[in-house]
């Protein structure tokens, strides 16, 4: 399995609060990806990075910030959580583009 | 737009009995395609890709999958399937001008004893 660890595992917060997830992985991989995956609609992106401080929009990016100081850094942070931001949380890792991504075990966030 | 679809949403099947489920992709060109696996209360596990070559393509646990150009799938297969199967599968893909990975949304798959 690919080296990946997300923190923390489970939360909950309330509406209005900030939260902050980790993604680690000691891969070296250029890519990672924030995902949610909530019933009926798999997975969706984020935001991804394919660098150190170079990030992108996903499909469901409102809402959410990231940010990458290190390489194998990646956090994902909701400025004021909503109970729509209520879903599991992955990080996933590639080394370009279209290679194969490689997933975290995942962060289970509720907001109440 | 580019999507991906997996048009069951639940299968059960009985231990011992094959199975396939179905992928089918919309895109304007053949994309990279894959299968992930996913346990309850665990990530993804990929099982399998599809790069090019042979369009036959064999994964991990047993299951393989086969990409269909003229009918834009790619269907995963297991000839005999195991209790410890049950778990929920999804198909991706990722190319054209995104170069982002599109998930279906996902087959949850039962195995009856």
């Amino acid at each position: 399995d690919a080296g990946i660890t997300q923190s923390p595992r489970h939360k909950v917060t309330e509406t209005g609060t900030p939260v902050t997830l980790r993604c680690h992985q000691t891969e070296n991989h250029r890519y990672m990806y924030w995902y949610r995956q909530d019933p009926g609609h798999g997975l969706r992106l984020i935001h991804y990075s394919y660098g150190v401080k170079d990030t992108d929009k996903g499909e469901v990016s409102d809402g959410y910030s990231v940010s990458r100081s290190k390489t194998e850094d990646f956090l994902l942070t909701l400025e004021s959580a909503t109970s729509s931001q209520t879903s599991v949380y992955f990080c996933a890792i590639s080394d370009g583009p279209t290679d194969t991504q490689y997933f975290g075990p995942g962060t289970r966030l509720t907001v109440l | 737009a580019q999507s991906v679809t997996q048009p069951d949403i639940h299968i059960t099947v009985s231990e011992g009995a094959s199975l396939e489920l179905r992928c089918n992709y919309s895109y304007g060109a053949t994309p990279y395609l894959f299968w992930y696996v996913q346990s309850p209360g665990q990530g993804l596990q990929l099982l399998l890709k599809y790069f090019s070559g042979d369009t036959l393509v064999q994964g991990i646990k047993g299951f393989e999958a086969e990409f269909k150009r003229s009918q834009s799938s790619f269907n995963l297969r297991k000839p005999s399937v195991h209790w410890s199967d049950a778990a929920e599968y999804f198909c991706a893909a990722n190319g054209g001008a995104t170069n982002k990975l599109i998930f279906g949304t996902g087959t949850l798959l039962a195995v009856q004893p």
